[in-house]
């Protein structure tokens, strides 16, 4: 079983602050997709990263894809109330198109 | 804009009574999933299904049961709703040969 793990699971922070949050694996991805869940509402994709050693940036958030494939960070430049939410990370990995979750990181950004 | 729709936000149902939670998707995707999501044990995979009329086993599909008649719908059912299955459910779906998915806004589901 390919497991994902997300750390930290909850952190609560000022408007303004900036912060990482991680997603590991001991396991190999052909590809990983962060998404963000607002309460009551199902997850929605922010992005997918492919490569190895890939960045991806989205306003305020900055996605990597670690080197050998098992393992992507979250940076979240000055972070606003509007980013409160669940974020998940999910991976592919092979020729299936079934993705595996991690349980996700409950982010409270106060203002 | 692309979705896949739930018919209910929100069920209160009766222990023993039978449960249909209905999905349907607008964009043509083979895939189509229903999940359970409780605090501290995130998303669980209940039922997949990658074609009409096929349908697999995911992690945890004791006393759960799908059908899926058409290519844009996915139904899931409870065949006699318990207390233990109060929890938020949500419906994805995706293309083949790329896993992105789309989500439903989800069911929350209480069985009193």
């Amino acid at each position: 079983t390919q497991l994902l793990e997300q750390s930290p699971q909850f952190l609560s922070i000022q408007e303004g602050e900036n912060l990482t949050v991680y997603c590991n694996s001991s396991s190999v991805f052909s590809s990983l997709q962060w998404y963000r869940q607002e309460p009551g509402e199902g997850p929605v994709l922010l992005v997918t990263v492919v490569t190895g050693g890939e960045v991806k940036k989205l306003k305020r958030l900055t996605f990597q894809f670690g080197d050998a494939r098992k393992d992507s960070s979250l940076h979240i430049t000055a972070a606003q109330p509007g980013g409160t939410g669940l974020y998940l990370c999910a991976g592919v990995a092979g020729a299936n198109s079934k993705l595996t979750f991690g349980k996700g990181i409950t982010l409270s950004v106060r203002p | 804009d692309v979705k896949v729709t739930q018919s209910s936000r929100y069920l209160v149902k009766r222990t023993g009574e039978k449960v249909f939670l209905e999905c349907v998707q607008d964009m043509d995707h083979e895939n189509m999933f229903w999940y359970r999501q409780d605090p501290g044990l995130g998303l669980r995979l209940i039922y997949f299904s990658y074609d009409v009329k096929m349908k697999e086993k995911g992690d945890i599909p004791e006393g759960y049961s799908v059908s899926r008649e058409k290519k844009e719908r996915f139904s899931l059912i409870l065949e006699s709703a318990s207390t233990n299955q109060t929890s938020m459910y949500l419906c994805a779906s995706s293309a083949t040969r790329d896993p992105r998915y789309t989500f439903g806004s989800g069911t929350r589901l209480t069985v009193v």
